[in-house]
């Protein structure tokens, strides 16, 4: 079935470091490609997210490229703030039942030190 | 907009007893309600999917007789644990989707069985 793999933390960096985390996928069909956050006592929320091959998705100064030929789909952000600690989650999504449905990543725990 | 909540957000029960979860949304209809659970430092598995007014859907490898799922509403689904055991303590996560397919999350709901 469809999966995601994504680089295991804990993950911590010193404000205004460069993050990457890596995650692909495996899927038989063409998914929509996600990232949630997870705040500390708070649900997930849709940070990004990409539907086809080279979409980009950006929000709040991260970014992910939906890269179909390595499947792969890396969050990556330019400058960290302390406000950014919190769990990362990709994800994929495949429809069935009427439903779309999705698939998640264990899950990156990153904490920013200032 | 979109808010998902989840009640209670910490339950602690006795092996053998049943626990009610509640989850709604508060400011749109929700066609569809996800319950998943994540154990730690695991991915968020999905336990079942259920549209208002039918029965749910289960994945393979969840019980659907100690996992009562129930979407009596557009705006609240509740699952239940019957008969608890400790290997059931998990955190419980529900999400729900309205016309569009993105899925709003809860904050989720600790259970611990004793």
């Amino acid at each position: 079935g469809d999966s995601v793999t994504q680089m295991e933390g804990p993950v911590t960096l010193s404000e205004e470091a460069f993050l990457t985390i890596n995650c692909t996928y495996t899927a038989t069909g063409y998914p929509s490609l996600f990232w949630y956050v997870q705040y500390p006592g708070e649900g997930l929320q849709l940070l990004l997210k990409a539907t086809k091959a080279d979409d980009k998705g950006s929000n709040k100064g991260f970014e992910a490229t939906y890269r179909k030929e390595t499947t792969s789909f890396h969050l990556e952000k330019g400058s960290v703030q302390v406000s950014d600690s919190a769990v990362y989650f990709c994800a994929l999504s495949f429809t069935e039942g009427g439903s779309e449905k999705l698939v998640f990543g264990k899950g990156t725990k990153l904490t920013v030190n200032p | 907009g979109a808010v998902v909540s989840q009640h209670p957000s910490r339950v602690i029960c006795k092996s053998g007893t049943s626990v009610k979860i509640e989850c709604r949304s508060l400011d749109f209809q929700a066609t569809t309600m996800f319950w998943y659970r994540q154990f730690p430092k695991q991915s968020l598995m999905l336990m079942a999917t259920s549209n208002e007014g039918s029965k749910a859907t289960y994945e393979q490898g969840v019980e659907k007789d100690k996992f009562l799922i129930n979407h009596a509403s557009l705006t609240l689904s509740t699952l239940t644990v019957t008969s608890a055991h400790p290997e059931d303590s998990s955190f419980y996560i529900c999400s729900a989707s309205g016309q569009g397919y993105e899925q709003y999350f809860g904050p989720g709901t600790r259970l611990t069985v004793t």
